[in-house]
């Protein structure tokens, strides 16, 4: 067990729906990163905050979004879903913005869009 | 980051020691190596990682050549449960955003 929690576990919805994804970092983690993994394209980079602040992003689209709450929760926002947005989606954390401490993560979100 | 090169798949019989080789030529002073592993569908797994010197804990060991061009992960003693991708990733880990930037990893087979 990692520590990170991601919920929910697994989740089926409809193309033009809208989902949310919910992450709690291990205790005293400030970072967060959200992962995409699909099978034709491996493990993507999304996004990073720390501490509340967006830090980096990666191949994210824009119908996604994310945000980093006070109590260090994220949340990742899928909306518009497409077909092609079937996947699992990880969160990890990290102590330090620069993950000194390297990057643990959770078990994952599995989204299917029908 | 740095790119990494690794073999696409290997094998390795249950109880022996399992060597999975990582080309990293371009890799940079201050960039350290990581691995990770991924159980089927399984959030990646943290192993190990190192600067120059080589590196051992619980799970494996990581030997990283003098010119730091290539590294090895050890899993000393394979078991089944050791099959996974292996992920080898070179990173600065105190940048300003450093995340892990995975490439297509190794797929371990452990076979009886």
């Amino acid at each position: 067990d990692s520590g990170v929690t991601q919920t929910p576990k697994h989740l089926i919805t409809a193309t033009g729906q809208r989902v949310t994804l919910r992450c709690s970092p291990r205790s005293g983690d400030l970072s967060v990163y959200w992962y995409q993994q699909s099978l034709d394209q491996g493990l993507q980079f999304l996004i990073q905050y720390y501490n509340g602040e967006e830090r980096a992003k990666g191949n994210i689209l824009e119908r996604f979004s994310a945000q980093q709450f006070p109590d260090l929760h994220s949340e990742l926002n899928l909306s518009s879903l497409e077909l092609g947005d079937s996947a699992l989606y990880f969160c990890a954390s990290s102590v330090q913005e620069s993950s000194g401490n390297t990057i643990y993560f959770g078990e994952g979100s599995w989204l299917t869009v029908v | 980051d740095a790119k990494t090169t690794q073999p696409t798949s290997m094998d390795c019989a249950e109880g022996r020691a399992a060597n999975l080789p990582c080309n990293h030529s371009t890799i940079s002073g201050n960039e350290y190596v990581y691995w990770y592993r991924q159980i089927h569908s399984q959030g990646p797994q943290y192993i190990i990682h190192g600067l120059k010197n080589n590196e051992t804990n619980e799970m494996a060991s990581l030997i990283i050549t003098e010119d730091r061009k290539s590294s090895t992960l050890i899993l000393p003693h394979a078991t089944l449960r050791d099959t996974a991708v292996y992920y080898c990733i070179v990173r600065v880990p105190y940048s300003s955003a450093s995340k892990i930037i995975f490439g297509s990893g190794t797929r371990l087979s452990i076979r009886p």
